[in-house]
């Protein structure tokens, strides 16, 4: 079993609608992220997570937001989509003991029509 | 804030070293890896160096950090077909707990 999943795998959505992409991990990590990948944009971080209690903005976080709901789930909304934000997303995480080494999802393709 | 620059496109023939370079801002920078993405994947870590290391040897892996010009390459040695994706270069600080990405360079090995 994947240590790292992401649930929907691909989700197409008009704009103005709210929408829900989670995020799963086995690996018993503290930390977690969200980020969008664009192309010829890299990986841009979101949000991020160090323990259940702690949430922070990574550097595009205006339009969304996130949840910390246990140590192994970290959920992301868009509360009113828009077509600029259809992109690839991708949780990750990561365990501060080993490294800061980030073990990502397989991903989440969003199309916002 | 921090930086990491990279090259987006690599192009090599089959058999050939291909050499990734990538360079950082953050001085404090404690870890530096480098991840790879097949298509239609996550990234995933290929190797990384501490920044008190000048190389670091895998394989067909080669990592160097020239830490003064802030400077990281990864070198990979008789490139295969199945070594086409896109490379990532990361930093993180201990400070900052979390990484910093290029924005990836796609090498196409070419048979």
């Amino acid at each position: 079993d994947a240590d790292v999943t992401q649930t929907p795998r691909n989700r197409i959505t008009k704009t103005g609608k709210r929408i829900m992409l989670e995020c799963s991990q086995t690996k018993g990590h503290d930390r977690m992220y969200w980020y969008r990948q664009d192309p010829g944009l890299g990986l841009r971080l979101i949000y991020y997570s160090f323990d259940v209690k702690d949430i922070n903005k990574g550097e595009i976080s205006d339009g969304y937001s996130v949840s910390r709901q246990a140590q192994a789930k970290f959920s992301l909304s868009l509360e009113s989509a828009i077509p600029n934000q259809t992109a690839l997303y991708f949780c990750a995480t990561s365990d501060a003991d080993r490294g800061y080494e980030q073990y990502f999802g397989p991903g989440t393709r969003l199309t916002v029509t | 804030g921090e930086d990491v620059e990279q090259s987006l496109f690599l192009s090599v023939r089959e058999g050939d070293s291909s050499v990734i370079n990538c360079t950082y801002t953050d001085s404090s920078s404690t870890y530096l890896y480098w991840y790879k993405q097949e298509p239609g994947a996550g990234l995933q870590l290929l190797t990384y160096i501490f920044s008190n290391m000048d190389m670091k040897q895998d394989q067909r892996l080669t990592v160097l950090l020239n830490k003064k010009d802030k400077h990281l390459s990864l070198r990979i040695a008789d490139t295969q077909t199945g070594d086409s994706a896109i490379y990532f270069c990361a930093e993180t600080s201990t400070n900052a707990g979390k990484s910093t990405f290029g924005d990836g360079t796609t090498l196409t090995v070419k048979p």
